[in-house]
């Protein structure tokens, strides 16, 4: 079964660094890209990135340009997305999901990870 | 940037009825463009990519048309179980943005 599996909740103060995760299984993972999505409280769908695990390269959206870090270790099949200094408005549930085709960097999003809950508070 | 725009944002329909969602490019985008559904409370699912093409899966009451700016996500007849928000997303480009919601209810 290919399915994509997140890192649990996480729960933060202003100004920390946090790294979730997200594997993938029952595919060639270098093989597809992974995106990651944000959905604020209430909101709708953001995108924010996508990676290529098999040679790590990555498209931000510019309004998460330099805000977050995607990256992925292809030997344990694991996407990343991490915060150098959290901000209460990156409280939100954050999804990755993998693209429909191999190789492909303009395509939908098939399989969704469960989601992570990241709640920033003091 | 091209922006995606969904409408309406909300509908209420009874079951049986059809029901018409629309989304459009303030540029072309070919039909590179999806349509996702979430449950409340749940993780979206791909319902239609390349702008007609039903998911494996899916329902076939639900259907995609369009190319170019304009698209529309069609229930032929709506269902209990089809409550959800929509989504369509741009996948084309550097900017792959999702249309804001279309909130679909029962009446």
């Amino acid at each position: 079964e290919v399915q994509l599996v997140q890192s649990g909740a996480e729960v933060k103060k202003p100004g920390e660094s946090l790294k979730i995760s997200c594997k993938g299984s029952g595919y060639s993972f270098t093989s597809y890209w992974i995106g990651w999505v944000r959905q604020m409280p209430g909101k709708g769908l953001e995108w924010m990135g996508i990676i290529y695990p098999g040679d790590s390269d990555t498209r931000y959206s510019p309004s998460f340009q330099g805000q977050v870090t995607i990256s992925a270790d292809k030997s344990i099949s694991t996407a990343y997305l991490q915060w150098s200094s959290l901000k209460a408005s990156d409280t939100a549930m954050y999804y990755c999901a993998r693209h429909g085709r191999q190789y492909y960097d303009d395509d939908a999003f098939d399989i969704w990870g469960q989601g992570t809950m990241v709640t920033v508070s003091s | 940037d091209i922006q995606m725009t969904q409408s309406p944002s909300s509908l209420s329909a009874s079951v049986g009825d059809r029901v018409t969602i629309t989304c459009r490019a303030s540029q072309g985008i070919s039909n590179y463009l999806a349509w996702y559904q979430q449950k409340p409370g749940k993780v979206p699912k791909l319902l239609i990519y390349a702008a007609s093409t039903l998911q494996s899966g899916v329902p076939s009451r639900f259907s995609g048309s369009g190319s170019g700016t304009d698209f529309t996500l069609t229930i032929s007849s709506l269902q209990p179980e089809d409550v959800a928000t929509y989504y369509c997303q741009k996948y084309n480009s550097a900017l792959r943005a999702f249309g804001q919601g279309t909130k679909v209810e029962i009446k």
